[in-house]
Formats: structure tokens, C-alpha cells, sequence
């Protein structure tokens, strides 16, 4: 089936500094790549939607100025947490979707990540 | 936007038992419905999904139900194992929209041995 890996799998970083998760897919290629923020025991709360080789679509109430998405290839999306505070602690997911025609088929399943545990000091 | 209500919060049962989640929806153009099983510090993984042109489907142990209709859909677990405990997610989604899922707020099923 289709992976996708994150990277770092945890980060602890000291406030005021930037710290960068990465998204890949590793057996499919994904033109939009989603990015959520799961607080504990909540449900994933979609931030935006990363479009490889277009700016990303944010969500409303979220900063994209504070979370810059990259979405450079195919198979590569990051998300930079800059500046980041104590309520920036979260644990944030990627998700792809693969290409029409591909595994996914007409409606273009969703795969998600392991979850990157950002803990902000 | 779509809305998507989950129910129960948390389920506890006993292994062998059966578990049943229900969603239900707002947005009647929803056409994609998956689930998926959430273990702890680890991301979702899609374990069954349905689509708006069928009324259920089955896989093995688990098997999900739509009534387009009623806007409502369930999960039903069979035979429940201990290592089915997790905390499962309904989603729903639009064909077109950018496949953007909207999320229920997940219930967290215990499986007692």
C-alpha cells in the first residue's frame, strides 16, 4: 500500500526557535499533500493543503506566516514551525493523496504519516 | 462546511464482543467515507471507507454501513481482539473538493480481555 514517512518522528526545541517536519511519500507520487495538528485527546484538525508547485492553502485561524509549507516535488512537503511557542506544542500529521488512476482510484484516498511530537520549551 | 458527529466517545467492551461507531453528516454531496484506527503516538491508518454508491462493505472482521438518506454511516467490529483498542476516526469527504476530509471527533474503543 501507499506510505508516507515523516521526519523527525519527536522534536524538543526551546521557544523562539524554527524547526522544520518533513512529508514524503515513498512508493506513490502526490500532487496535494495535507497537513493537521492533533492536540491530545482531540480529533486532526486540517491546517492547510499543500499543492506541489503552488503556495499552500491555509485554513482559517491558521498563521501562514508562522507555518510555511513547502511542497517542491512530488514527494516532498515540509512544514517549518517558525518561531515556535509553548502552544505550538502538538502532534502534527501529514496526509497524501495519490494521483488519479493510481491506488487511490477516482476518489484519491488520503494516507497519513506516523506524527511528528513537537514539544516547545 | 460539512459537520461530522461521531458517537460514542468512548466504547468498552468485552473480547468477542461486537463494537458499532456512528457518524453522521451534514453535507448530503459527500461522496467518500473511510475510517480509520488510530493507535497511540502513531499517525491514522485507513482501515475500511465507503463510497456513496454502495450501502456496505466488508472486510473480514470489520464492516462499514451508509445510509445516504439518513446522512449517516457505521462501523461495525466483529469478534473484538484486544489489539483493536485505539481510538477510531469516521471521516467524510467531497468528490472535487480538493478531497479535503472532514474528521468526527473519534472514539476510543477498549477492548477488555
Amino acid at each position: 500500500g501507499a506510505v508516507v514517512s515523516q521526519h523527525p518522528s519527536w522534536v524538543i526545541c526551546k521557544s523562539g526557535t524554527s524547526v522544520k517536519i518533513e512529508c514524503r511519500s515513498l512508493d506513490f507520487q502526490a500532487t496535494t499533500m495535507f497537513w493537521y495538528r492533533q492536540f491530545p485527546k482531540q480529533s486532526l484538525m486540517l491546517m492547510a493543503t499543500s499543492n506541489e508547485g503552488s503556495k499552500a492553502t491555509y485554513e482559517q485561524g491558521v498563521e501562514k506566516d508562522k507555518f510555511l509549507i513547502n511542497h517542491a516535488s512530488l514527494t516532498l512537503s515540509t512544514l517549518t514551525v517558525t518561531s515556535a511557542h509553548p502552544e505550538d506544542s502538538s502532534f502534527y500529521i501529514c496526509s497524501a493523496r495519490v494521483l488519479p488512476g493510481l491506488a487511490g482510484g477516482p476518489y484519491n484516498e488520503q494516507f497519513f504519516g506516523p506524527g511528528t511530537r513537537l514539544t516547545v520549551l | 462546511g460539512e459537520n461530522v458527529e461521531q458517537h460514542p466517545s468512548t466504547l468498552s467492551v468485552q473480547e468477542g464482543d461486537s463494537a458499532v461507531i456512528k457518524c453522521t453528516y451534514s453535507d448530503s454531496a459527500s461522496n467518500y467515507f473511510p475510517w480509520y484506527k488510530q493507535e497511540l503516538g502513531k499517525g491514522p491508518q485507513l482501515i475500511i471507507d465507503i463510497r456513496s454508491n454502495v450501502g456496505e462493505k466488508k472486510d473480514q472482521r470489520i464492516a462499514v454501513t451508509l445510509n445516504k438518506t439518513a446522512k449517516h454511516f457505521s462501523l461495525h467490529i466483529t469478534e473484538t481482539q484486544p489489539e483493536d483498542s485505539a481510538v477510531y476516526f469516521c471521516a467524510a469527504s467531497i468528490r472535487g473538493a480538493g478531497n479535503m476530509l472532514t474528521f468526527g471527533g473519534g472514539t476510543r474503543l477498549m477492548v477488555k480481555p
